[in-house]
């Protein structure tokens, strides 16, 4: 069972640059969630979905996009990248009842 | 706007002694609270949650408590490991919000040898 999966874990974008970060989860949730996390501050809500074919705006959503075509994968997109949107990237899901599971993180770094 | 914060930014314990966290929320429409724990380099992890009709919940070494009247959580830790070093992050859940998390920006606990 390996929960929740983010890929790549790192990368470096220049800017201007277009980038698809994935996630994927094995745990039949509903609800998924792309965070940002950036030094001295806690996770910041970028977007999420609510079930496969629904999205919806956070917290912090410009020059983000995201689809959930499939239950089990949420994409988070980049179209052009900005260095401040150099941060640490994770992913949740949450199923009805409970907690939050977290990805491990992609560290994405914009030049 | 409503925000979960944190009263001390770090905290350092000996090991084995009780380690204690603070939280405050501001949200008093909120209903679920949970604490994570982030080690360097990893995504946050799922502690212990609790409810807003409840006032304490015990897990395994660690307790929360929820004081309402004065919209405060805390995490107990016992006999603190060095294992336990992290940083330690409570978030809030508000009704109606497709189970939102809104974190506070983290204590990072240091234990001493």
């Amino acid at each position: 069972n390996a929960g929740v999966t983010q890929t790549p874990k790192f990368r470096v974008l220049k800017t201007g640059q277009s980038m698809t970060l994935l996630c994927a989860q094995d745990m039949n949730h509903e609800y998924m969630y792309w965070y940002r996390q950036d030094p001295g501050m806690g996770l910041r809500l970028i977007h999420y979905s609510v079930g496969e074919g629904t999205t919806a705006k956070g917290e912090v959503p410009d020059g983000y996009n995201v689809s959930r075509l499939k239950k089990q994968n949420f994409l988070l997109g980049l179209e052009s990248a900005a260095p401040s949107q150099t941060s640490v990237y994770f992913c949740a899901s949450t199923p009805v009842q409970g907690g939050a599971f977290f990805g491990q993180g992609t560290r994405l770094t914009v030049v | 706007g409503e925000s979960v914060g944190l009263h001390l930014p770090t905290l350092s314990v000996q090991e084995g002694d009780n380690s204690i966290i603070n939280c405050a929320y501001s949200n008093s429409a909120s209903d679920y609270f949970i604490w994570y724990k982030q080690e360097s380099g990893k995504g946050p992890q799922f502690i212990i949650d609790i409810r807003s009709n409840m006032d304490k919940r015990q897990g395994q070494r660690v307790t929360v408590l929820l004081n309402k009247t004065v919209k405060h959580l805390s995490l107990q830790i016992a006999a603190t490991q060095p294992g336990d070093s992290a940083v330690y992050f409570c978030a809030e859940n508000r009704p109606g919000s497709a189970r939102q998390l809104t974190f506070g920006s983290g204590t990072q606990l240091t234990v001493l040898p």
